[in-house]
């Protein structure tokens, strides 16, 4: 299993530029997340997923947009991108089950680190 | 929401020595992670430990759940442990969705 995947690496977008950061896993889990890291912080959720078709908003929403048509994927969509989103974007999964001994366990993927001048 | 202390938050250590850190949360919890964001930034599960004791290699880990508070042991630590070390708790209630702490950065000197 490739586990969590997320491109691109690296992305400079201009301010009102817009950007979609792609995730996939392949784990079959049900739930997916998206957080954010700015500098010398620890990280904080933007949306996530309980399923296929299922959304909801985290801590830090503003000025993003999800949807997760597939169990696969769970696209992270920036619109209108401003300074304050420069920051490294790790997305999640988990199982979700209610079963087997790690099933709340959540796993990350390399993160996507993005600048917007 | 649930709140998430770690302590403490810088950590010099020379080669060899060993380390406790420390994770405080404001309630009870059903998921708790630790967490090694190495120097390129990627996150390492270390531990999936809601509740007892759990060991790997030279790290390990306790959670005393009904004091709500969680221990990361590094023994004979190496160059390679350094980075940052993040705590994340979840509450069933939230959907199990993780809440950081602020991190405890760890440098070893060789």
């Amino acid at each position: 299993n490739a586990g969590v995947t997320q491109t691109p690496k690296f992305r400079i977008l201009k301010i009102g530029q817009s950007m979609t950061l792609q995730c996939t896993q392949d784990m079959n889990h049900n739930y997916m997340y998206w957080y954010r890291q700015d500098p010398g912080m620890g990280l904080k959720l933007i949306y996530y997923s309980v399923g296929a078709g299922i959304t909801d908003k985290g801590e830090v929403p503003n000025g993003y947009n999800v949807s997760r048509s597939t169990t696969e994927d769970f696209p992270l969509r920036l619109e209108l991108a401003a300074p304050s989103q420069t920051s490294v974007y790790f997305c999640a999964s988990r199982y979700g089950g209610t079963s087997g001994s790690s099933y709340n366990e959540q796993f990350f993927g390399p993160g996507t680190r993005l600048t917007v001048l | 929401g649930i709140q998430v202390e770690q302590s403490p938050p810088d950590l010099i250590l020379q080669e060899g020595a060993n380390s406790t850190l420390r994770c405080n949360f404001s309630d009870s919890v059903n998921n708790l992670q630790w967490f090694h964001q190495n120097p390129w930034g990627q996150l390492i599960n270390l531990f999936y430990i809601p509740s007892g004791t759990k060991q790997n290699g030279r790290l390990s880990a306790t959670t005393v759940a009904t004091e709500r508070y969680s221990l990361l042991y590094i023994s004979s630590s190496q160059t390679t442990d350094s980075g940052v070390y993040f705590c994340a708790v979840g509450i069933k209630a939230a959907g199990n969705k993780l809440t950081f702490g602020g991190g405890t950065r760890v440098l070893v000197k060789p």
